[in-house]
């Protein structure tokens, strides 16, 4: 498949532990926040989405955390799989809801 | 398989030359996103249509446009290309209007322009 993105940060876990991949949003004002996953060749996946309302939110395995103080999001996954190694990015929606505006996105390599 | 079916899956051309790329919502999706993903930039927002209308422009060069045709399907044209647009395009649908709406992503077209 293709790579996305050559410079990308990079993460490495160990199969089994639990991954932080962390991301920087840009506009203070934003108030939907969404992490996506893709993996090589295909289009990016919805993996869990947050409100500004809230601060965190769980799904199976994932957690997103989301301090608007520092415009901070993080998302957490539990017991890490080789499945979920591929590319993650955050992405931020405007205060409008029309536009998307994605991070640069975190590679995740799960060590077997 | 999200749904959003695209075409072609790669397509190789020359500077200067003009391609259409088109892209299928999932049924019952009124909303086509249009997106570019290349090595140096990221993905990109270009442009989203909602029931044939435009809704929303992100950063589309003047050399490119869209529309989204009566039976939902959209294309997109880029014209004058150059080398620098070489890159993964995707598109989206969803079933709403705003972006809120979770958006299903179709699995590319990677242009190549030599």
């Amino acid at each position: 498949g293709e790579s996305v993105g050559l410079h990308l940060p990079t993460l490495s876990v160990q199969e089994g532990d639990n991954s932080i991949i962390n991301c920087a949003y840009s506009n203070s004002a934003s108030d939907y926040f969404i992490w996506y996953k893709q993996e090589s060749g295909k289009g990016p996946q919805f993996i869990i989405d947050i409100r500004s309302n809230m601060d965190k939110r769980q799904g199976q395995r994932v957690t997103v955390l989301l301090n608007k103080t520092v415009k901070h999001l993080s998302l957490q996954i539990a017991a890490t799989q080789p499945g979920d190694s591929a590319v993650y990015f955050c992405a931020e929606r405007d205060p409008g809801g029309f536009k998307t505006i994605f991070g640069a996105g975190t590679r995740l390599f799960v060590k077997a | 398989d999200s749904g959003v079916t695209q075409t072609p899956k790669h397509l190789i051309t020359a500077t200067g030359q003009r391609v259409t790329l088109r892209c299928s919502p999932r049924s019952g999706d009124l909303s086509v996103y249009w997106y570019q993903q290349s090595l140096d930039q990221g993905l990109q927002f270009l442009i989203q249509y909602y029931n044939g209308e435009e809704r929303a422009k992100g950063n589309i060069l003047e050399r490119f446009s869209a529309q989204q045709f009566p039976d939902l399907h959209s294309e997109l044209n880029l014209s004058s290309l150059e080398l620098g647009d070489s890159a993964l395009y995707f598109c989206a649908s969803s079933e709403g209007r705003l972006s809120y709406n979770e958006q299903f992503f179709g699995p590319g077209t990677r242009l190549t322009v030599l």
